[in-house]
């Protein structure tokens, strides 16, 4: 069974203070591609990343950083600074090779505070 | 930057009206979704549509709803008799055509159409 767990509901930090949103997956597929996707208040869901199973290297863009770990089947998501235009639900989802369909977790509510 | 567009933004009606839902996705992508999300939860699969059919559905994706490429721009979503259960955001995504990529290309979202079903 394919399944993504973000056990953290929601997340509160003071502006520029650093924040790691969790994710954990479980796949029994050897291929597959891990995202993230930001839900701003106004509701649209924002791409942010893609990441191949095949490619554990880390990533960072600006404040954004991913830390992919196969062995612990987790691939988290680090904001450094942050700044109260990052306060979003943040979802983690999953596909599969063989499928369309992403898997997505229950999402992070992040609110950061002035 | 090319997006997916959605139309109504949002809709309400009355249960067991047929409603039907607007999708404009990106001009070069071939392959394009429906998902849902009932408030305050995860985001769900219900349909994927390619090559002007199904290829993959959800459960939920039963004989209430169906999908359909009327012309060259628009993919639509209609919900037959809409049950008050079926009240979410209903999200649009498009993609390229794997194939040609080599690997199957990330699902860009629309901004979403908020039903609500009286």
């Amino acid at each position: 069974a394919q399944k993504v767990t973000q056990a953290q509901t929601e997340i509160s930090v003071v502006e520029k203070e650093d924040v790691t949103l969790d994710c954990v997956y479980e796949t029994r597929d050897t291929t597959y591609y891990l995202f993230w996707y930001k839900q701003p208040p106004s509701g649209e869901l924002v791409f942010l990343i893609r990441r191949n199973s095949f490619d554990e290297q880390n990533e960072i863009s600006g404040r954004y950083s991913w830390n992919f770990q196969k062995s612990t089947s987790s691939f988290n998501f680090t904001i450094t600074a942050s700044q109260v235009v990052d306060s979003a639900v943040y979802f983690c989802a999953l596909r599969s090779s063989g499928t369309y369909k992403y898997i997505f977790g229950t999402g992070t509510r992040l609110k950061v505070l002035a | 930057e090319p997006e997916v567009t959605q139309t109504p933004s949002h809709q309400v009606t009355q249960m067991g009206q047929e409603v039907i839902l607007r999708c404009v996705p990106i001009s070069n992508h071939l392959y394009f979704y429906w998902y849902r999300q009932i408030l305050g939860q995860k985001v769900e699969f219900l349909v994927s549509f390619y090559n002007n059919e199904i290829s993959e559905k959800s459960e939920i994706f039963d004989d209430q709803f169906s999908v359909e490429r009327p012309d060259g721009s628009n993919f639509t979503l209609k919900i037959r008799s809409t049950k008050l259960e079926d009240s979410a955001m209903y999200f649009c995504a498009s993609s390229v055509d794997w194939l040609l990529a080599g690997v199957q290309e990330t699902q860009y979202f629309g901004p979403g159409t908020r039903l609500l079903v009286l």
